[in-house]
């Protein structure tokens, strides 16, 4: 079955600092792999689309990473600010058609 | 800038009854999706379209259908609303295939009860 983890649920930093949000998957046949943000009872909204030929994405302070022999894509936010705070979801288009999600890492960013 | 909308932000129905949520996108896209979403499950794909007129299942379809008669409009039906359909929906659409990034509504909130 394909799936998509993120660990961990929740994670708390001081603003300021760097950090890095994970993505795994259990299937290297992808075709993309896709960063959402999503503020509370709201939408989502799309970060960063990076193809399997890719190997990163950069937006700003963002920078997502891919690496499908291993499973795994990162999203680094330098810097970060309170307004960074949000649930971020990570979404992998495996050999079909549909997204597949994670269930996200909350992010809260302490001022 | 894509816009998605959707008709209503929250929404209370009764067990029994008929429920239309509608989603609209501006921007000539051909594929459009709906999403539910609950804590610790995610978001899982309920009905998909990549045309006018076409659907396809998604993931949980049972209890929903879903209608696409322009290529701006995707409509999820629940023909007789549960409780256990008491969730967060958000609509999307992408232009192309598979390559694209999605684009999401605001999102309905829906209560049964």
């Amino acid at each position: 079955k394909q799936e998509v983890t993120q660990i961990p649920a929740a994670l708390s930093v001081p603003e300021g600092e760097n950090l890095v949000l994970n993505c795994s998957f259990t299937d290297s046949a992808i075709y993309n792999l896709q960063w959402f943000r999503q503020d509370p009872g709201k939408g989502l909204t799309s970060l960063l689309l990076i193809q399997s030929s890719q190997r990163e994405q950069t937006s700003g302070r963002l920078n997502a990473s891919l690496d499908k022999s291993s499973g795994r894509s990162t999203l680094y936010i330098a810097a970060s600010q309170p307004g960074d705070s949000a649930t971020y979801l990570c979404a992998v288009r495996f050999g079909n058609e549909k997204l597949t999600f994670g269930t996200g890492t909350r992010l809260t960013i302490i001022p | 800038d894509v816009k998605v909308t959707q008709s209503s932000r929250y929404l209370v129905k009764r067990t029994g009854e008929k429920v239309f949520l509608e989603c609209v996108q501006d921007m000539d896209h051909e594929n459009m999706f709906w999403y539910r979403q609950d804590p610790g499950l995610g978001l899982r794909l309920i009905y998909f379209s990549y045309d006018v007129k076409m659907k396809e299942k998604g993931d949980i379809p049972e209890g929903y259908s879903v209608s696409r008669e322009k290529k701006e409009r995707f409509s999820l039906i629940l023909e007789s609303a549960s409780t256990n359909q008491t969730s967060m929906y958000l609509c999307a659409s992408s232009y192309g295939r598979r390559r694209e990034t999605q684009y999401f509504g605001p999102g309905t909130r829906l209560l049964v009860l």
